[in-house]
């Protein structure tokens, strides 16, 4: 199972949006609405920022939302702030029972 | 609140073996799915593998890279999972951690997470 693809890196001014964009096949993120997004900071543990393609989990900011189109799901931040700067993962359930992640997208708030 | 504590983790020699456990609480553990993910240095997020709860089998699931050579399993009486790791390799080298799946959220999300160990393969 090949690692879904994510740009390695973005970057945005303090109040902007951005996007991350996540591209798998058919055969996972196409094929499931089990697209989940995790905020990492070095050093912490992943912390799960959207699941099922665009759900929040409670006291998630709603600057954060997540949507899918065909075998892309895409992550999105408003509002950017200094905090958000962190690396952001995808992930999705596959057609094989495993769970695959993206390679990882480091943002840079300038 | 879900809280997730590895252990086990250290320097192994290649060819070696070594065992992790994750200590789970303020979860209803013999219903929620277990899974290892690990990050080497440098690298992203991998996932490992998984143990279902006993309700569904608990039967496991492997990544390519270590079906065969890792083993999952869950201990219910002590609220624990373990990842017994044999023929350890170099590239085996990561941060290992513990978390749960679909337990709070539901749709294989990986929702609650460990702080993780570190498990180095050198010479």
């Amino acid at each position: 199972q090949s690692a879904l693809t994510q740009p390695a890196s973005v970057s945005g001014s303090p109040g902007q949006s951005i996007t991350i964009s996540c591209t798998g096949t058919s055969s996972d993120v196409g094929g499931y609405d089990y697209v989940s997004w995790y905020q990492h900071h070095p050093g912490k543990a992943p912390k799960l920022m959207i699941y099922a393609v665009s759900n929040r989990p409670s006291g998630v900011s709603n600057r954060f939302s997540g949507s899918k189109s065909g075998n892309t799901a895409s992550l999105t931040i408003s509002g950017l702030q200094a905090e958000d700067e962190a690396d952001y993962y995808c992930s999705s359930y596959t057609s094989s029972s495993s769970v695959v992640f993206g390679g990882g997208t480091k943002l840079t708030v300038l | 609140e879900v809280q997730l504590v590895e252990s086990g983790g250290g320097l192994i020699k290649p060819g070696g073996s070594l065992r992790l456990s994750c200590a789970a609480s303020g979860l209803t553990f013999s219903i929620a799915w277990m899974n290892w993910v690990r990050q080497a240095p440098g690298k992203g997020l991998e996932w490992v593998g998984r143990i279902k709860s006993k309700s569904h089998g608990g039967t496991t699931d492997y990544a390519a890279p270590v079906k065969g050579r890792f083993t999952i399993s869950r201990d219910e009486s002590e609220n624990t999972v373990y990842l017994q790791m044999n023929s350890l390799k170099t590239e085996d080298t990561a941060v290992y951690y513990c978390a749960t799946e679909g337990y709070s959220f539901g749709y294989h999300s990986i929702d609650s997470w460990g702080q993780g160990t570190q498990v180095t393969v050198s010479s």
